[in-house]
């Protein structure tokens, strides 16, 4: 059973700053991983897919990387803004049974 | 439509009856999904649909729980008898098969209260 962690649950940068959000899966048998991005009371919007033959994607300031051998996934934002606070959720496909595995998010806040 | 929409946006309903969520998918999307927003427990699949055929249904978390798609279009999700547990926010998404990357596009969500 695919298993999904992000860390940290939550982090508080000031504006400007560049950061790291983590996650980390199980099952290295994925067809696409994506991170989401959830305002308070909204649905996900998608910000990055990353295939399961890629290394990396960008959009912007944000870029994702994928590391299939060690299960792992990493979303770089870069020079942080007060809009960029929301909480971040990165989720894997699995392709064969069509759903996305979830990890619980990354609630982040970005101070002025 | 230009995105996927939920309704009701906001439900309250006391313990034990029953409420219909409903889905309107992207126009032409073929696949719908169902997941589950609990506090604390982050986002589970529930269902999933493909045309108004339902392949897995491994989610649903107990037989209170029914999801039906008609016209390979809009989708319910029905809860009976609702208990307090089942509190939380019900997000539906669409996708496409013939638009690749397959990309799951998701409604605003139904936030569901039970009393």
């Amino acid at each position: 059973k695919q298993e999904v962690t992000q860390i940290p649950a939550a982090l508080s940068v000031p504006e400007g700053e560049n950061l790291v959000l983590n996650c980390s899966f199980t099952d290295s048998a994925i067809y696409n991983l994506q991170w989401f991005r959830q305002d308070p009371g909204k649905g996900l919007t998608s910000l990055l897919l990353i295939q399961s033959s890629q290394r990396e994607q960008t959009s912007g300031r944000l870029n994702a990387s994928l590391d299939k051998s060690s299960g792992r996934s990493t979303l770089y934002i870069a020079a942080s803004q007060p809009g960029d606070s929301a909480t971040y959720l990165c989720a894997l496909f699995g392709g064969s049974n069509y759903k996305l595995t979830f990890g619980k998010g990354t609630l982040l806040t970005v101070n002025p | 439509g230009a995105g996927v929409s939920q309704s009701p946006s906001n439900k309250v309903t006391e313990k034990g009856k029953d409420v219909e969520l409903r889905c309107d998918p992207i126009s032409g999307h073929t696949a719908l999904y169902w997941y589950r927003q609990s506090l604390g427990q982050g986002l589970e699949f529930l269902i999933y649909f493909q045309g108004n055929s339902a392949p897995d249904k491994s989610g649903l978390p107990s037989d209170r729980f029914s999801a039906e798609r008609t016209g390979g279009s809009v989708s319910t999700l029905t809860i009976q008898r609702t208990q307090q547990e089942d509190s939380a926010v019900y997000l539906c998404a669409s996708s496409s098969p013939f638009v690749a990357p397959e990309t799951q596009y998701f409604g605003p969500g139904t936030r569901l209260l039970v009393l």
